[in-house]
């Protein structure tokens, strides 16, 4: 079975710009979160899609992030524009079953904001 | 406001040397208490789903327990392979949405 898939894994933009991050859940997964780790923390939920209605983005910076699911499948998280605290890896994950904890991340994609 | 607290931030084990990691939570309505593995520049594995307190899983070397205000993560004699960061998460139900919240994490180091 393939995992989630995520690109770009490594990106380095300057402030101010613009980027986004494309995901591709495991096959079947109705719910999608995009998790933002920065170095030495936990990861940090901004925004769970179920199939494509998202049920929480209570902490994204909607200013500056969007994320939209196509068709309730893949995934793609912008961020315009890009500020120096925004250098973090973005995992997305997917889950077969909203009762249980059990998450499928990918490999994540690593922004440097220089 | 829901929080989960692991320690300590970071262990140094010898091979072989006994130990365990703390979570502890404070969530208005717990759904379930989640371990997993992350290794350096991947994405975290699942390790163990717990429900509730009593309740008790076991893998290889390591052995999640689970009380009504923290988790504990036992490694027993653990090899450098197990050397990775664990970290906790809690599934907190509210309105229709199923939200699952990560702690900061316990990296792990196993000497030779």
């Amino acid at each position: 079975e393939a995992g989630v898939a995520q690109s770009p894994r490594y990106k380095i933009i300057e402030k101010r710009q613009s980027v986004a991050f494309w995901c591709n859940p495991i096959s079947g997964h109705a719910t999608l979160y995009w998790y933002q780790q920065i170095l030495g923390q936990g990861p940090k939920l901004l925004i769970q899609f179920q199939n494509n209605g998202v049920v929480d983005d209570s902490q994204l910076p909607k200013d500056r992030f969007s994320a939209e699911r196509l068709k309730g499948v893949d995934s793609t998280l912008k961020i315009q524009p890009a500020k120096l605290e925004d250098s973090a890896v973005y995992l997305c994950a997917s889950g077969g079953n909203a009762n249980t904890g059990e998450l499928f991340f990918g490999e994540g994609s690593r922004l440097t904001v220089l | 406001e829901d929080q989960v607290t692991q320690s300590p931030e970071a262990l140094r084990l010898q091979e072989g040397e006994s130990s365990s990691l703390n979570c502890s939570y404070t969530v208005s309505g717990l759904r379930g208490l989640f371990w997993y593995r992350q290794d350096p520049g991947k994405g975290p594995e699942f390790l163990f789903t717990l429900y509730s307190a009593g309740e008790e899983k076991e893998k290889e070397r390591l052995k999640a327990t689970l009380t009504k205000k923290e988790s504990f993560l036992h490694i027993t004699a653990p090899k450098p392979e197990d050397s990775a960061t664990y970290l906790c998460a809690v599934r907190d139900d509210y309105s229709s949405a199923s939200k699952i919240i990560f702690g900061s994490g316990t990296r792990l180091s196993i000497r030779p």
